[in-house]
């Protein structure tokens, strides 16, 4: 079984739309749960985290954790097309683990 | 402050050849990470190095692969004798452990060489 499991998509939705990515894992381990967002040709770079479980909330972007159930996923509010891009959940266990697990990555395209 | 730089940005390479990939980390960084992205898959960790400890080389892929980092800076990936199944984009990242800004251990990551071999 993967740590990470993440659906790859494609996902196209129209400008406006409700953006829900998930991600579930296997080690309840993990304490730490980022979103990384990849732009084509470009490198990953970080764009939420949450420690441990509950939502955090950046403008129209939402975090949430679900530890009871492995489950994190991230929502985008009225998505726009410089939303398009591929987004990876990425997990870090703690007590000083640097090692990070990523998710495969789903494709997400906001038409105009 | 400039961030992670990886050169080349493109490479093409017959098959056979040895080629080397250049990463230059955020200034500071004490860890530096090497991944492989390849069309479809996720990141593969290849290598990491932190401070002076032996560097993890769980994740290469065969012992064509070697990875040197020099005075704690500019790290270079070598392939030798490449294969057309080497073909991918080939990631570096740096990480600062102080944990500023959070969370700590976060990585940043430079443009990636896509490298093709023909």
């Amino acid at each position: 079984q993967k740590e990470v499991e993440q659906d790859p998509g494609p996902l196209s939705v129209p400008e406006g739309a409700i953006v829900s990515l998930n991600c579930t894992y296997s080690n309840s381990a993990f304490q730490y749960f980022m979103w990384y967002r990849q732009y084509s040709r470009k490198g990953p770079e970080l764009l939420m985290y949450t420690y441990s479980s509950g939502n955090k909330e950046d403008g129209r972007f939402t975090a949430q954790v679900d530890k009871s159930s492995k489950y994190i996923s991230l929502f985008i509010r009225d998505s726009q097309p410089s939303d398009s891009a591929t987004y990876l959940c990425v997990l870090r266990k703690g007590g000083g683990s640097e090692k990070l697990v990523f998710g495969k990555g789903t494709k997400l395209t906001v038409n105009p | 402050g400039a961030g992670v730089s990886q050169s080349p940005s493109n490479k093409v390479t017959e098959k056979g050849k040895d080629v080397e990939l250049r990463c230059d980390p955020i200034s500071g960084h004490t860890a530096l990470y090497w991944y492989r992205q390849s069309l479809g898959q996720g990141l593969e960790f290849l290598i990491y190095f932190q401070g002076n400890s032996a560097p993890d080389k769980s994740g290469l892929p065969s012992d064509r692969f070697s990875a040197e980092r020099t005075g704690g800076s500019v790290s270079t990936l070598t392939i030798q004798r490449t294969q057309q199944e080497d073909s991918a984009v080939y990631l570096c990242a740096s990480t600062s452990i102080s944990g500023i800004p959070p969370p700590p251990y976060t990585q940043y990551f430079g443009p990636g060489t896509r490298l093709t071999v023909l």
